[in-house]
């Protein structure tokens, strides 16, 4: 929304499997986070990124990895050992940590 | 603890009235307020942020902010339908690293 784009919109994975999920901007934004909702629930934060080629871990970072190799992009991965990454995948973006955030579409993901 | 309180609600009010939607935060060096709006099965959607004590107005929102008391509100005026859904309220600051830390919201129906 707003010059992000969050993709896939809907991802089944297998058990075992590693998914990597896209999130791109063009907004010329330096920070990027990354959250996971679960039904009900708030955001909790699993990564985010204030500068190329750096990043941090948020409130539930076990299991995931993220990379930040360009501006625009900062794709996440949801790994095996993720025990329960069944839930609502956000990312966003803002101008520098201190300021509002926008959100992308969000990409559902669930284990079958 | 929790660092971002919200009622879960719901807050249920008829059409036309106000509707008031309150926050607590534990973190005194905080300085950045926001509230989102999200719809069932969507992202979140930025409406207002406040960053002095006092009031700021943007149509029919108003956020007001106490930060001697760690509260922060949002008064929604001549409700509509159209408002039923869930505000989380997000608040960042110097402790927390200025990362984005959301309430797990408070969900509003508007009765017609």
């Amino acid at each position: 929304d707003g010059g992000i784009t969050q993709s896939p919109k809907y991802l089944f994975r297998k058990e075992g499997q590693n998914v990597t999920l896209s999130c791109e901007q063009n907004l010329n934004h330096d920070a990027m986070y990354w959250y996971r909702q679960d039904p009900g629930q708030g955001l909790r934060l699993i990564y985010y990124s204030q500068i190329v080629n750096d990043f941090q871990k948020g409130d539930i970072a076990e299991g995931y990895s993220v990379s930040r190799e360009k501006k625009e992009s900062f794709p996440l991965t949801v790994t095996s050992a993720q025990k329960n990454p069944t839930a609502f995948y956000l990312c966003a973006i803002s101008r520098t940590m201190n300021t509002e955030a926008f959100f992308g579409q969000g990409t559902r993901l669930t284990v079958v | 603890q929790k660092e971002v309180e919200q009622n879960s609600g719901p807050l249920s009010v008829p059409e036309g009235a106000i509707a008031s939607l309150n926050c607590t935060y534990s973190d005194r060096g905080s300085q950045s307020f926001f509230w989102y709006r999200q719809y069932s099965g969507k992202s979140p959607e930025l409406i207002m942020f406040i960053y002095s004590n006092g009031d700021k107005e943007d149509g029919r929102f108003t956020a007001q902010l106490n930060k001697a008391s760690q509260y922060v509100s949002l008064l929604i005026r001549d409700s509509q339908p159209s408002d039923s859904a869930t505000y989380l309220c997000a608040v960042n600051g110097m402790d927390s690293s200025y990362k984005l830390i959301f309430g797990s919201g408070t969900r509003l129906l508007v009765r017609p």
